[in-house]
């Protein structure tokens, strides 16, 4: 089983579209998770990342953990097509200096 | 600030033979990180280094050899290039009391 697993998608949705990013981890000691939005032909840049369980939001952005099912969901409110990209979830296991990546999703906003 | 900075962009190579990736970062970031990306397996982690001097490996280093000689600059070597190294390669860069990882733009490399 992988760490840290997510659907590959791709996902579309027409713009203003509420959108819901998910992953799951198997780890329940990881403390430390991570959201990257990478668009296409670029490195990756990190949106939002929260520690421990709980919402933290940023706009339209929401990042959301649930440590008793070990899920991980990042929200975007109002989508527009610029938030066409591909999204990583990422979990910091604590004093490794590793970070487990997911697989990405890749969101398309349709205009 | 340029952040992390990565060269070549693109590079083709024939089997065998062997390169040198290039990054460097000048937020004078103690952790340093390369990693690799295919399609369906995510971002890899290949070797990282947590200060000048300090390497240690990741979750592919086979067929890859790093060193840090200063803060700034931790460059990938291929020792004998195989297909199997075809990727994206990107360098990553944070401070030692952050969680935030800068990525640089990316090297496309093909072997045939």
């Amino acid at each position: 089983q992988k760490e840290v697993e997510q659907d590959p998608g791709p996902l579309s949705v027409p713009e203003g579209a509420i959108v819901s990013l998910n992953c799951t981890y198997s780890n329940s000691a990881f403390q430390y998770f991570m959201w990257y939005r990478q668009y296409s032909r670029k490195g990756p840049e990190l949106l939002m990342y929260t520690y421990s369980s709980g919402n933290k939001e940023d706009g339209r952005f929401t990042a959301q953990v649930d440590k008793s099912s070990k899920y991980i969901s990042l929200f975007i409110r109002d989508s527009q097509p610029s938030d066409s990209a591909t999204y990583l979830c990422a979990v910091y296991p604590s004093g490794t200096y590793k970070y487990i990546f997911g697989t990405g999703t890749r969101l398309k906003v349709l205009a | 600030n340029a952040g992390v900075t990565q060269t070549p962009k693109f590079q083709v190579l024939k089997t065998g033979q062997s390169m040198t990736l290039q990054c460097a970062q000048d937020m004078n970031h103690e952790y340093m990180s390369w990693y690799r990306q295919d399609p369906g397996m995510g971002l890899r982690l290949i070797h990282y280094s947590v200060g000048a001097g300090i390497t240690d490996q990741g979750e592919v280093p086979n067929g890859y050899n790093v060193s840090r000689s200063t803060t700034e600059d931790f460059p990938l070597r291929l020792l004998s290039a195989a297909p199997s190294q075809t990727s994206v390669y990107f360098c990553a860069s944070r401070g030692a009391d952050s969680y935030e990882q800068y990525f640089g733009p990316g090297t496309r490399l093909t072997v045939t």
